[in-house]
């Protein structure tokens, strides 16, 4: 596609419930990095994919939180057992060919937990 | 782990003024990048600097890469209303390394 794509835009959901979150890249984009933002803070980087595998996943900060992407493109973030910490914006973003160039970022998904 | 902290956190100029972000890394980067983020709004890319000592321009916006590959600066030149948001600085340590952004200077402006 023309830009990276992300859905839903907005989510919110029960302590205890499973969220799964969806990024589809830019067309031909090898690279695949999510990224979380709270408020006024910096993206803090979570995990990114060098096609189907994940290269460094060293941010995800529990084995509650796990991404997949099986088929080299579309990747899906997944949340099990949410709390209300996990609140933030999660920013996905694609690059060419990850050898650290140039990312590009999708809007947003928007996570509440109440 | 690799740290980029960015000073100042928060900058209010008034429109006209100059405007400067200063970045600084806890390890060697392969390249730096600077992004934009409006209120509301995602990061959006502005430039890439590579080599040791690089400076690039973009109209109002002049941008450095230290010597030694661990710092960086954005200035902007007579600040305008549309120049409003946070400014954050990123870079791997090596290619192919994970893009870890800094802390952010969120500038806002005095019309």
């Amino acid at each position: 596609g023309a830009g990276v794509s992300q859905t839903p835009s907005n989510k919110v959901t029960e302590k205890g419930k499973y969220v799964e979150l969806r990024c589809d890249p830019i067309s031909g984009h090898t690279a695949l990095y999510w990224y979380r933002q709270s408020l006024g803070q910096g993206p803090e980087f979570l995990i990114y994919f060098q096609g189907t595998g994940a290269a460094d996943d060293s941010g995800l900060p529990n084995d509650r939180f796990f991404a997949v992407r099986p088929e080299g493109s579309v990747s899906t973030l997944k949340i099990q057992r949410t709390e209300r910490g996990d609140s933030a914006v999660y920013l996905c973003a694609s690059s060419r060919d990850g050898s650290g160039n140039t990312i590009y970022f999708g809007e947003g998904s928007w996570l509440t937990v109440v | 782990g690799q740290q980029v902290m960015q000073i100042p956190q928060y900058q209010h100029v008034q429109e006209g003024e100059d405007f400067t972000t200063y970045c600084n890394s806890s390890t060697t980067l392969s390249n730096i990048q600077w992004y934009k983020q409006r209120p509301g709004g995602h990061p959006v890319f502005l430039i890439q600097l590579v080599k040791s000592g690089e400076v690039k321009k973009q109209k109002r916006l002049t941008f450095q890469f230290g010597e030694a590959k661990k710092n960086s600066s954005l200035h902007i030149t007579a600040t305008q209303t549309t120049d409003v948001g946070t400014y954050f600085c990123a870079g791997p340590r090596s290619s192919a390394s994970k893009i870890i952004f800094g802390s952010g200077t969120r500038l806002s402006i005095r019309p």
